[in-house]
């Protein structure tokens, strides 16, 4: 039963414009929440959390937006650059501090 | 700082075979988990170390796998005997502490499985 989705496998955004990577959660219990960027024949990186008492979170380039009503979050990376082509996951947690949930990933291709 | 490292970083064996992979988390990080991912699903748990005890080894498939971590550095994943569908990606990851803000898991590269 998977309690994390991104729908999208996956995305093509030009360079320079901005791209916005979905995901959707089942579990109520989730109160914090990740991503992940992952290069081929590496492990998934840290990229950028939030945590359910706020609804933004940025970071340079990166803004990762929640709507805990729809349980929905969404990242934005702007300007997107080709080197953030990338598998990108989505993780979420329960204050159980420890199993993360994740999502099958969205594919980000930049193009120049 | 060195990241965490895992080896080997691919293994194809026969069904029926054994195989361990090993784990070596970031100096220091008391916690250490591996996860799963099968092709085309998402990252699945498989179980948390805190130092040397298993901690939560709820996402473990079945009894044919037996992860250690003797003396709370490195861990040992064990395939035995390994079957078709335990093919994939096995991550491992660690952490520093389990409270927000030091929980961060950093990930190795993974060892590729594949099981003919």
């Amino acid at each position: 039963d998977q309690q994390v989705k991104q729908n999208s496998p996956s995305l093509s955004v030009q360079e320079g414009r901005i791209s916005i990577l979905n995901c959707d959660y089942t579990n109520s219990m989730f109160d914090y929440f990740l991503w992940y960027k992952k290069y081929p024949a590496e492990g998934p990186t840290f990229l950028i959390s939030i945590s359910s008492i706020k609804d933004k979170n940025e970071d340079g380039r990166f803004t990762v937006f929640l709507n805990k009503s729809a349980k929905h979050l969404s990242l934005h990376i702007v300007p997107s650059q080709p080197g953030d082509s990338a598998v990108y996951f989505c993780a979420a947690d329960s204050n159980s501090g420890y199993a993360l949930n994740f999502g099958k990933g969205t594919s980000l291709l930049v193009t120049p | 700082e060195a990241g965490v490292t895992q080896f080997p970083s691919h293994s194809v064996i026969e069904k029926g075979q054994t195989v361990t992979l090993r784990c070596d988390p970031i100096s220091g990080h008391d916690n250490l988990y591996w996860y799963r991912r099968v092709m085309g699903k998402e990252i699945k748990f498989l179980l948390h170390f805190v130092k040397e005890s298993k901690q939560d080894e709820s996402g473990m498939p079945n009894n044919r796998f037996l992860a250690e971590r003797t003396g709370g550095t490195y861990s040992t994943l064990k395939v035995q005997p390994a079957e078709l569908e335990d093919s994939g990606v096995y991550f491992c990851a660690s952490s520093l502490g389990l409270g927000r803000g030091t929980d961060t898991q950093y990930f190795g590269p993974g060892t590729r499985l594949t099981v003919l």
